[in-house]
């Protein structure tokens, strides 16, 4: 199972609105509503920020939003804060029974 | 408070093994699926596994790189989860996670913990 595509890095100023896709197959991403996106700082562990591809856990920020349309998922945070700057994976189940992640994006507040 | 805790790693030689653990609490253990993921460092996120819950099933499966050598097993009556490797290849140099799955996704994360794998 190859790792879903996602954009290495991603830029954006306070206040502005990003968006990072992340790219899969038919097999992953497009076979399912089980996309995910986490958030990770530097040394520590990863954290849910959003599930079965639009859904907020309790406590995540309404800034952040996920949609998908075919094959390619896409997480947007909207009114970008200097404390959103990590790094960001994306992940889905898959035919196989088994879950596959992105390679990541780093996400930098200018 | 919910929270998984693993242990187990350090540094082994190639073709050692090891077992690591994670303890979990504040949550109904047994009805959990639960997951391994693996960070190699500076790398990113890699799903190592998964176990089902045994009112599920109790199914396991691998991530390619990883099937035949690991393997996943959970004792309910002490909310732990294992994860048994052996053969192990200076590949498998990474922070293993622990983490609980719900639909879409995973919702509870240990702290990880590194395997150096290193003559």
């Amino acid at each position: 199972q190859s790792a879903l595509t996602q954009p290495a890095s991603v830029s954006g100023s306070p206040g502005q609105s990003i968006t990072i896709s992340c790219t899969g197959t038919s097999s992953d991403i497009g076979a399912y509503n089980y996309v995910s996106w986490y958030q990770q700082y530097p040394g520590k562990a990863p954290k849910l920020m959003i599930y079965g591809v639009t859904n907020r856990p309790s406590g995540v920020s309404n800034r952040f939003s996920g949609s998908k349309s075919g094959n390619t998922a896409s997480l947007t945070i909207s009114g970008l804060q200097a404390e959103d700057e990590a790094d960001y994976y994306c992940s889905s189940y898959t035919s196989s029974s088994t879950w596959v992640f992105g390679g990541g994006t780093k996400l930098t507040v200018l | 408070e919910v929270q998984l805790v693993e242990s187990g790693g350090g540094l082994i030689e190639p073709g050692g093994s090891l077992r690591l653990s994670c303890a979990a609490s504040g949550f109904t253990f047994t009805n959990a699926w639960m997951t391994w993921v693996r960070q190699a460092p500076g790398k990113g996120l890699e799903w190592v596994g998964r176990v089902k819950s045994k009112t599920d099933g109790g199914t396991i499966d691998y991530a390619a790189p990883v099937k035949g050598r690991f393997s996943i097993s959970r004792d309910d009556s002490k909310n732990t989860l294992y994860l048994q490797m052996n053969s192990l290849k200076t590949e498998d140099t990474a922070v293993y996670y622990c983490t609980k799955v719900r639909t879409g996704g995973f919702d509870i994360w240990g702290q990880g913990t590194m395997v150096t794998v290193s003559s």
